[in-house]
């Protein structure tokens, strides 16, 4: 069975400080991929990034880093020099490959960036 | 380009009642998935729908129900409504292709339907 946990319930961090959110998934599939979402106070799901199982290479895109580690089935999510625009809700997200679009989310993590 | 647009905002209903939601995709896709965020949750997949027809379905019982009209445009329809049904419904549309994988899902702002 699929499974997404997100430990971490809520985080507060200073401005400027660099946050990590940790992601742990389950499956028995070998072809899966993973998300992070983004969920303002708007309630819009605000698409990050997505990976699939065969592709471990870290990547960044700005102050936004991601580490995938197969080895201990985690996705962690680095932000570096917050920013108060960073406060949200962040969702991990895991889809096998037999339901592209059924995303199992995890619980969130809430981030509060304190200016 | 236009994004997902979800309507009503705000929905009160009672216990019992019908519901329906209604979502227009992104321009350009051609799929749409329905979740249900309750506070404090994670999203849950509800359906899916391609072409028209359902493509996928999670753990949700028949009385939740959709439609995909040709223009890619949809609803969620929900028949006698119990009280934890009250939630955020998220529509997300995505660009499917039979030789490659669907694009990311784009979601719309949600309805948040409460049920007293």
């Amino acid at each position: 069975a699929q499974k997404v946990t997100q430990a971490q319930t809520e985080i507060s961090v200073v401005e400027k400080e660099d946050v990590t959110l940790d992601c742990v998934y389950e499956t028995r599939d070998t072809t899966y991929y993973l998300f992070w979402y983004k969920q303002p106070p708007s309630g819009e799901l605000v698409f990050l990034i997505r990976r699939n199982s065969f592709d471990e290479q870290n990547e960044i895109s700005g102050r936004y880093s991601w580490n995938f580690q197969k080895s201990t089935s985690s996705f962690n999510f680095t932000i570096t020099a917050s920013q108060v625009v960073d406060s949200a809700v962040y969702f991990c997200a895991l889809s096998e490959a037999t339901g592209a679009n059924n995303l199992f989310f995890g619980t969130g993590t809430r981030l509060t960036v304190i200016p | 380009e236009t994004g997902v647009t979800q309507s009503p905002t705000h929905l009160i209903k009672t216990r019992g009642q019908q519901v329906t939601l209604r979502c227009s995709s992104q321009s350009g896709h051609n799929t749409v998935s329905w979740y249900q965020q309750a506070l404090g949750q994670g999203p849950q997949f509800i359906f899916q729908y391609y072409r028209e027809e359902e493509n996928g379905r999670g753990n949700f019982p028949p009385r939740f129900s959709g439609l995909q009209f040709p223009n890619y445009s949809s609803e969620l329809n929900v028949n006698a409504l119990e009280l934890d049904d009250s939630a955020l419904y998220l529509c997300a549309s995505s660009s499917y292709r039979a030789s490659s994988y669907n694009s990311p899902l784009h979601f719309g702002n949600g309805t948040r339907l409460t049920v007293t």
